[in-house]
């Protein structure tokens, strides 16, 4: 079982290039969001999605773009990389009953130069 | 705005002791809490799920309490061994649509041998 799938693994960009990260996951699963880790601070929500076709923004937003067409794949477009999105991005997914486990994939590192 | 909060100290304990780790919450009301445990370069995993009208949970080692009073779950691994030292993350859900978390930002255990 593949479970979550993110690529790629590490990335390093320039400030103002833009980039897709991409996730893929292989359960069927109805919901799926990304997530940012910083040192300290915890996992803090960036967007999810309840469905294909239909997403939301979550806790930190600015800077991001997402769009679901596929149950499969949910990905998270930075537009114009900034220092400040420098951090691990994780992607979970879920089953659509109230309080189902996330499972998450091994993320992305992402340095921002 | 909500808040939940985990030990951002490192807990250190030799093997074969109990470890407890402690999660609070602030201005917020979890219909239920999850815990995770990540290692290095990994995704979080789950671990255990506790809603607001259980007191207790127990999965082999692991235990958790809630206690909507204190506004505190703890976590708690019995006869610890080397292999449990990792991040454990408490994270907060309110049935809502997405089953998104509020996370607290870890608690980094150490078994030693």
């Amino acid at each position: 079982n593949a479970g979550v799938t993110q690529t790629p693994k590490f990335q390093v960009l320039k400030t103002g290039q833009s980039m897709t990260l991409q996730c893929a996951q292989d359960m069927n699963h109805e919901y799926m969001s990304w997530y940012r880790q910083d040192p300290g601070m915890g996992l803090r929500l960036i967007h999810y999605s309840v469905g294909a076709g239909i997403t939301d923004q979550g806790e930190v937003p600015n800077g991001y773009n997402v769009s679901r067409s596929t149950t499969e794949d949910f990905p998270l477009r930075l537009l114009s990389a900034a220092p400040s999105q420098t951090s691990v991005y994780f992607c979970a997914s879920s089953r659509r009953q109230g309080r189902q486990p996330q499972h998450f994939g091994d993320g992305t590192r992402l340095s921002i130069l | 705005s909500q808040k939940i909060e985990q030990n951002s100290e490192a807990l250190n304990i030799q093997e074969g002791k109990t470890a407890t780790l402690t999660c609070n919450y602030t201005n917020y009301s979890p219909a239920y809490l999850q815990w995770y445990r990540q290692d290095p370069g990994r995704g979080p995993v789950f671990l255990l799920l506790i809603r607001e009208n259980e007191k207790e949970k127990r999965k082999e080692r692991l235990k958790v309490t809630f206690d909507t009073t204190l506004k505190q779950s703890l976590f708690h691994i019995t006869a610890s061994q080397p292999a449990d030292s990792a991040t454990y993350l408490c994270g907060c859900g309110n049935n809502n649509a997405g089953n998104m978390l509020t996370f607290g930002g870890g608690t980094r255990l150490m078994v030693k041998p």
